[in-house]
């Protein structure tokens, strides 16, 4: 059982924009701590997606992008593309000093 | 530009202890936080702790605590991860991972290892 709440699972045709939808409470996301967005394909370690809420790493198309407000968070993916087909990780910071992930959202471009 | 480079894979028996290290190359060590994360067959990512070598104390995850024990070496900018008790539930690929900013577990994970599989199996 994640910290952080996930949809296991979202689709979307290509071109199309899905959101994931990431869910803590008053110790992590809801107490200010930065929640940060990870994509990993398929046999590969993470790789940074979003940091602090809404910015981009270098090289991060601004097809990407995230939100925050109160205990919750998103993320956004416009004009889908087939590689963007991978599982997405949400992740914060808790008041019990430990990291905390979401269980993690598989994306499926149809 | 920071690359954080593990060491290989293991097999161990149940009951014994596995020793995972985490070699940084390339950018300042001492005051940047290093966590672990690892992630069972076909599942979820799960923080099991970090370290900042400047201050030498780490944090743990609670549902690992006292069989995890993250160290880090600053003459050889390594940090390393040791899990004791090993039951089959620990098989998975463990990470290590630099947080963006020093000095605080609460930024991103910007660099990843390329992790280690650690398989518990008699």
């Amino acid at each position: 059982q994640s910290v952080l709440t996930q949809p296991p699972s979202v689709s979307g045709a290509p071109g199309q924009r899905v959101t994931i939808s990431c869910t803590g409470s008053s110790s992590n996301i809801g107490a200010g701590y930065d929640v940060h967005w990870y994509q990993q394909l398929p046999g590969t370690a993470p790789q940074l997606l979003i940091y602090s809420n809404t910015n981009r790493p270098s090289g991060v198309p601004d097809r990407f992008s995230g939100s925050k407000s109160g205990t919750s968070a998103s993320l956004a993916i416009t004009g889908l593309q087939a590689e963007d087909e991978a599982d997405y990780y949400c992740q914060s910071f808790d008041s019990s000093q430990t990291g905390v992930f979401g269980g993690g959202t598989k994306l499926t471009v149809l | 530009q920071v690359q954080l480079v593990q060491s290989g894979a293991e097999v161990k028996m149940p009951g014994s202890s596995v020793k995972v290290s985490c070699k940084a190359s390339g950018d300042s060590f001492n005051s940047y936080g290093f966590s672990w994360v690892r992630q069972a067959p076909g599942q979820g990512l799960e923080w099991m702790g970090g370290i900042i070598p400047l201050y030498g104390t780490a944090n743990y995850a609670q549902r690992l605590q006292g069989r995890v024990t993250i160290t880090a070496d600053k003459s050889t900018s390594t940090t390393y991860m040791d899990l004791s008790s090993l039951r089959s539930e620990d098989t998975a690929v463990y990470y290590c991972a630099r947080h963006k900013y020093p000095p605080g577990f609460y930024y991103a994970m910007d660099v990843w290892g390329q992790g280690t599989t650690v398989t518990v199996s008699s």
